[in-house]
């Protein structure tokens, strides 16, 4: 079965920092795009980024540009999304998700994991 | 960026209806635009890719149609199982983006 597995649920404080996973197993981990995307409480979805784990080519949405940083270790199938310094904005959903097609970089998001609940609260 | 503004922001409907939610994006973007659905508490699901294609497993009441500026999603017969909100999104230019998000309930 094709799959993306996420890490569990956060509660953080502001400024600390964190990296949430996002484990692909049942295809070829490194043939395939995988996105972030955010969701805040009760609002609608938003593309962060997205890299190419067999190569780690990375490509950014400028709104989150310097905020986030996307990486990935082929050699355990797993994505990354980090963050360096949190803020209570960063309070969301986080979904990872497999890119098919290649028009621009992925065309659509056809596997997405179960989603990462981040919560940054003082 | 590309905007993408979806039409109406909610919806209430009867069982067996024909229900239509309309996705418009800020430039030409021919056929790049998939729908997704998005069941509450649940990760969204690709629901029509290159704008009018199904994906494997999605019942055949669902319908996507459009180009250019203008798309649409159709439920023939709309069925309790179909509430969620439905989001489009285009990948004609980076970065991709995604409508607001239409919120579609049963009466």
């Amino acid at each position: 079965e094709v799959q993306l597995v996420q890490s569990g649920a956060e509660v953080k404080k502001p400024g600390e920092s964190l990296r949430i996973s996002c484990e692909g197993s049942g295809y070829s981990f490194t043939t395939y795009w995988i996105g972030w995307v955010r969701q805040m409480p009760g609002k609608g979805l938003e593309w962060m980024g997205i890299i190419y784990p067999g190569d780690s080519d990375t490509r950014y949405n400028p709104s989150f540009q310097g905020q986030v940083t996307i990486s990935a270790d082929k050699s355990i199938s797993t994505a990354y999304l980090q963050w360096s310094s949190l803020k209570a904005s960063d309070t969301a959903m986080y979904y990872c998700a497999r890119g098919v097609g290649a028009t621009v970089v992925t065309d659509a998001f056809d596997i997405w994991g179960q989603g990462t609940m981040v919560i940054v609260s003082s | 960026d590309i905007q993408m503004t979806q039409s109406p922001s909610s919806l209430s409907a009867s069982v067996g209806d024909r229900v239509t939610i309309t996705c418009q994006a800020s430039r030409d973007i021919s056929n790049y635009l998939n729908w997704y659905q998005q069941k509450p508490g649940r990760a969204p699901k690709l629901l029509i890719y290159d704008a009018y294609n199904l994906e494997t497993g999605v019942p055949s009441r669902f319908s996507g149609g459009g180009s250019g500026t203008d798309f649409t999603v159709t439920i023939s017969s709309l069925q309790p199982e179909d509430v969620a909100t439905y989001y489009c999104q285009q990948y004609g230019n980076l970065p991709l983006t995604f409508g607001q998000g239409t919120r579609l309930e049963i009466k």
